[in-house]
């Protein structure tokens, strides 16, 4: 059971928007900053979108945004392509460790 | 280019060890932390622990305590992981990560190593 709570699944279509949460407690996501958010295709190692709750590292596509109230994250896409279509992943920094949510499975329609 | 590179599939039986490496290049080895993280067929990241290769100060997720042991090589600039006691829901891809904070997700990633522990 992972410490973070995501949707398994959403969907979306074509040019649209989705938003993924990512619910935590008062010990991780809701007290620091320090969440991140993850692309993964299948086959392939995860791909950093989101740090610090709304960084976007060099390269990753302005489509892509964090933002976060209270215990829970959002990692939003606008936008939807076809190649966005892949699992995502939260990760949070808990005090002494690091953890990860059970991820989403992004379908575009 | 930073890269992390890590060494090949492995098959184990249970009950054995296994050890996988991680080589970077392309940034100061000893700046970055190095997370390692696992991924079991069909299911979520799941994360292990991190090293810090200035000085090799670790630490492990609960769940590994005891059976886990990151070590590293500052003239290689390379990370080994080291999980004992193998059981058959240890078959997963285990991943090396980097991040500049050891309070922060990895930025980079390795491409992953296969471990298949089956009798």
């Amino acid at each position: 059971q992972s410490a973070l709570t995501q949707p398994a699944s959403v969907s979306g279509s074509p040019g649209l928007s989705i938003t993924i949460s990512c619910t935590g407690t008062s010990s991780d996501v809701g007290n620091y900053d320090l969440v991140s958010w993850y692309q993964q295709h299948p086959g392939k190692a995860p791909k950093l979108m989101i740090y610090d709750v709304t960084k976007r590292p060099s390269g990753v596509s302005n489509r892509f945004s964090g933002s976060k109230s209270g215990n829970t994250a959002s990692l939003r896409i606008s936008g939807l392509q076809a190649d966005d279509e892949a699992d995502y992943y939260c990760c949070s920094y808990t005090g002494s460790s690091t953890s990860f949510g059970g991820g989403t499975k992004l379908t575009v329609l | 280019q930073v890269q992390l590179v890590q060494s090949g599939a492995e098959v184990k039986k249970p009950g054995a060890s296994v050890k996988v490496s991680c080589k970077s290049s392309g940034y100061t080895f000893t700046s970055y932390y190095i997370h390692w993280v696992r991924q079991a067929p069909g299911q979520g990241l799941e994360w292990m622990g991190i090293i810090n290769p200035s000085g090799g100060s670790t630490s492990y997720a609960q769940k590994f305590q005891g059976r886990l042991t990151m070590t590293m090589d500052t003239s290689t600039s390379t990370v080994y992981m080291e999980l004992g006691s193998l059981r058959s829901d240890d078959t997963a891809v285990y991943y090396c990560g980097r991040s500049y904070y050891d309070s922060s997700g990895p930025d980079n990633w390795g491409q992953g190593t296969l471990v298949t522990v089956s009798s």
